[in-house]
């Protein structure tokens, strides 16, 4: 059973290319959330998806950032003309419809991306 | 809004138990948790703890709540070389999905 898989794991972009993130949740999981981990810091929550649906997008910063989970295939996040600040680890997470018993989160091993 | 904080570092010596501390803000939490993250990996749950709860033991791990205070802590005993990691304390309050994190506390242990 495969956990949260994420592509790329490292991505090397120049200012102002975009990087494009894709997360599968774990099989069975209709729910992403996705984190952003700047270095030496914690994990701040970016956005929370459903199938086709934005449910708290209360993280993501107002502009160049888009996050997406279509019907069928991965979630999606978008960074446009990216800046050195947008260097990090991207994580993205997944959970049952129901929540599960717990509410845990399982998370995916990152994608790394660098700005040039 | 919801805060969560750590302290930044922990260094012990192998077979030692380690405390890490977390304080949080959100009275309406309903579950806190101890994700372990290695270095270039993703988070891993090691343990929760439902907050009507006090105390959960789990072999070596022992997560103490302290609602009043607003506090947790993650006691390790007998530390080993292979518990060298990032601990984020994490909890989800009744309203949200999402967990709010803490900074987390880098654990090193010194054989």
């Amino acid at each position: 059973n495969a956990g949260v898989m994420q592509n790329p794991r490292h991505l090397v972009r120049r200012r102002g290319q975009e990087a494009r993130l894709r997360c599968s949740p774990m099989k069975g999981h209709s729910h992403v959330y996705w984190y952003r981990q700047l270095p030496e810091e914690g994990l701040k929550f970016m956005v929370y998806l459903q199938k086709e649906n934005i449910i708290d997008e209360s993280g993501m910063p107002k502009e160049r950032f888009s996050a997406e989970f279509p019907k069928e295939g991965p979630s999606i996040l978008r960074i446009q003309q990216v800046v050195r600040g947008d260097s990090a680890a991207y994580f993205c997470a997944s959970s049952p419809a129901s929540g599960g018993a717990t509410g845990e989160l399982f998370f995916g091993e990152g994608s790394r991306l660098t700005v040039l | 809004g919801e805060d969560v904080e750590q302290s930044l570092f922990l260094s012990v010596r192998e077979g030692d138990s380690s405390v890490i501390n977390c304080t949080y803000t959100d009275s309406s939490s309903t579950y806190l948790y101890w994700y372990k993250q290695e270095p270039g990996a993703g988070l891993q749950l090691l343990t929760y703890i439902f907050s009507n709860m006090d105390m959960k033991q789990d072999q070596r791990l022992t997560v103490l709540l302290n609602k009043k205070d607003k506090h947790l802590s993650l006691r390790i005993a007998d530390t080993q070389t292979g518990d060298s990691a990032i601990y984020f304390c994490a909890e989800k309050d009744t309203g949200r999905r999402a967990l709010t994190f803490g900074s987390g506390t880098r654990l090193q242990v010194q054989p």
